[in-house]
């Protein structure tokens, strides 16, 4: 099955513990981002990758490390996180030879930082 | 800051009625999108329409773009209970790269 999977799903977590969310995707897509979404904010793009070894800012990258050594794998990495970095995020892909370029979301992780 | 804006932010209409909803943006784009998302779920894609286009029907969706108001519009037609969702526009600026950005959300709630 065709699908991006994020781990963990919930997580609580303390002010300054390291922490890295992984995505993962089955689908060969060169294309993968990370986006935060907040209540009122609507999704905002934290980074993205257009292919292995490439990554760039989003709008909101401040405090987030991301990489991008393997196609299917996109980690977010949070080095010292805090409580304003409390989200739910998500992750996604996509392929440049798609016509309808349409990115496929993972199912979300609930990030609550203390 | 955020490309997308959306209105209503919020809409409750009658099963059988249309829901319209609207999405303004502030630079040029290749191509604006359309998603889904239930209750805190992943986000689903519903439609593409690409700059050079105008508007574009997929099933009860049809999308129209407007790229000197810089604004788009998704009507869901005959809406059903099911179509209870946010649903947001993403505005897609390509060109060695790629960043999308998200509007803040219409919250459709279609009362059976």
């Amino acid at each position: 099955e065709a699908q991006v999977t994020q781990n963990p799903r919930y997580l609580i977590t303390v002010t300054g513990k390291k922490l890295t969310v992984t995505c993962s995707q089955n689908m060969n897509h060169e294309y993968m981002s990370w986006y935060r979404q907040d209540p009122g904010l609507g999704l905002r793009q934290i980074y993205y990758s257009m292919n292995v070894e490439v990554t760039d800012k989003g709008d909101v990258p401040e405090g987030y490390k991301v990489s991008r050594k393997e196609k299917r794998n996109f980690p977010l990495i949070l080095e010292s996180p805090s409580p304003n970095q409390t989200s739910l995020y998500f992750c996604a892909s996509s392929s440049f030879g798609s016509a309808n370029n349409e990115q496929f979301f993972g199912p979300g992780t609930r990030l609550t930082v203390l | 800051s955020q490309q997308g804006e959306e209105d209503p932010q919020a809409l409750s209409i009658q099963e059988g009625e249309n829901a319209t909803m609207n999405c303004s943006y502030k630079t040029s784009i290749n191509n604006l999108q359309w998603y889904r998302q239930n209750s805190g779920r992943g986000l689903v894609h519903l439609i593409l329409i690409r700059s050079n286009e105008r508007e574009k029907h997929s099933g009860r969706l049809r999308v129209t773009l407007d790229t000197s108001k810089k604004s788009s519009s998704l009507l869901i037609t005959a809406s059903r209970a099911a179509d209870t969702a946010s649903y947001f526009c993403a505005t897609v600026v390509s060109g060695g790269y790629q960043k999308v950005t998200f509007g803040t959300g219409t919250k459709l709630q279609v009362i059976p």
